[in-house]
């Protein structure tokens, strides 16, 4: 069956620190992946989407990698605030529609 | 005004009552989706609508309806609620071949 993993873990993290969560994926061949931001009580909102043929995505502070042979996406907050404290979902395409993983949570300590 | 608005954004109910949570966007988007979020279950689709003819069920669908009413409009159905029905609803909406979804603010449902 199709799954995506991400760390149910918790991450806290010093202010000023790099943040880095995975993101693991099974039985998908995505051409792309996307990381969307949740605040409590709010909906997901997006963030960056790499293709399978990016190695690497930058945005501000935010960096993803994808590895099609890993099965796995990292993504990077650098810098870390504590307005990044949020919950990151990754997100891949099969079936005609975007699945999600759960979603890790990072707490930045100030 | 927000760009895919969902109503009501608090319902409290009983078991058995009917339900209808409502979407409606301004982007002009053709695809919608519904959601639901659990604690510890992350984000699962209900129902998705590729255009107002195109209804399409998800991967927990049952006990849940929906209507497309038009290219802006997407309502969720509860025809009878139960307490396992209690969460978060997201409606989405995608314009073709973007590949993003754009997220309303949420309905929170509690059912009891």
């Amino acid at each position: 069956s199709q799954k995506i993993e991400q760390n149910s873990e918790a991450l806290n993290i010093q202010e000023g620190k790099t943040a880095t969560l995975t993101c693991n994926y099974t039985n998908y061949s995505p051409a792309y992946l996307q990381w969307y931001r949740q605040d409590p009580g709010r909906g997901p909102v997006f963030l960056l989407l790499i293709r399978e043929n990016e190695k690497e995505k930058r945005k501000e502070r935010l960096k993803v990698t994808f590895d099609t042979t890993l099965k796995q996406s990292l993504f990077h907050v650098t810098a870390s605030q504590p307005a990044d404290s949020a919950t990151y979902l990754c997100a891949l395409y099969g079936n005609n529609r975007l699945a999600f993983g759960k979603g890790n949570q990072v707490v930045v300590i100030p | 005004d927000a760009d895919v608005t969902q109503t009501p954004r608090n319902r409290i109910t009983k078991t058995g009552k009917r339900i209808m949570l409502e979407c409606s966007q301004t982007k002009g988007h053709d695809r919608m989706y519904w959601y639901r979020q659990d604690p510890g279950l992350g984000l699962r689709l209900i129902y998705y609508s590729f255009d107002v003819k195109d209804i399409n069920k998800g991967e927990i669908s049952d006990g849940y309806s929906v209507s497309r009413q038009a290219q802006a409009k997407f309502s969720l159905s509860l025809e009878s609620a139960i307490p396992n029905q209690t969460a978060l609803y997201f409606c989405a909406t995608e314009g073709y071949g973007a590949n993003v979804l754009t997220f309303g603010a949420g309905s929170r449902l509690t059912v009891l």
